[in-house]
């Protein structure tokens, strides 16, 4: 069954470092996203991508925060500057289309870690 | 931000009984509602969801229920087996292709 990658899936940084988080979506899905969860909380939303570009972001993700499709196969997530409370796991996820009810796909996740 | 409220953290049942996994809203936009299921270290993996004009879905042994007057849905798994033991997501998902996840209940079925 076809599946989201990510890599990597754990990685530890120091704080103020920039971070890239990559992601290999389902390959004829069109919506792709990015969600967060921090430990012991519920998964977030961040930001949906469709058409090379951002269709709707959260609060979470401000000007810290990017995304991009450099290539057919891959997207990515940077946060230029990491802070420590930005330490969660991280999920992409992908859906065929955008209608409510199209079942969106995660993949196992990226664990960051500020220190 | 408290739009999907799953209020048991955890819940307990024997191998072959049935779990019921609650889960209630306040957003009257949301048009579906997912269950997902996550095992640690793993992403969430869809289960079932069902329509906001539907008040019940079944898929083999996951059955979701909605009741719209109530803001309240509810997955039941019937018979538990012990592989069903994971951290269950409730999540709305209306106006937007976002979803909005509960906190999660989780489920443990014991041999």
């Amino acid at each position: 069954e076809p599946e989201v990658t990510q890599t990597p899936s754990h990685q530890v940084t120091q704080m103020g470092q920039e971070v890239i988080l990559r992601c290999v979506p389902i390959s004829n899905h069109l919506y792709f996203y990015w969600y967060r969860q921090i430990l012991g909380q519920k998964v977030e939303f961040l930001v949906s991508f469709y058409n090379n570009e951002i269709s709707e972001k959260s609060e979470i993700f401000d000007d810290q925060f990017s995304v991009e499709r450099p290539d057919g196969s891959n997207f990515t997530l940077k946060i230029r500057s990491t802070k420590l409370e930005d330490s969660a796991m991280y999920f992409c996820a992908s859906s065929v289309g955008r209608v409510a009810g199209n079942t969106i796909y995660f993949g196992e996740g990226s664990w960051l870690t500020v220190v | 931000d408290q739009q999907v409220k799953q209020n048991s953290p955890s819940l307990s049942v024997q191998e072959g009984r049935i779990s019921i996994l609650n889960c209630d809203y306040t957003n009257s936009m949301f048009d579906y509602f997912l269950w997902y299921k996550k095992y640690p270290a793993e992403g969430p993996t869809f289960l079932i969801s069902i329509s906001s004009i539907k008040d019940k879905n079944e898929d083999g042994r996951f059955t979701v229920f909605l009741n719209k007057s109530a803001k309240h849905l509810s997955l039941h798994i019937v018979p538990s087996q012990p592989g069903d033991s994971a951290v269950y997501f409730c999540a709305g998902q209306g106006g937007s292709e976002k979803l909005v996840f509960g906190k999660g209940t989780k489920l443990t079925v014991n041999p």
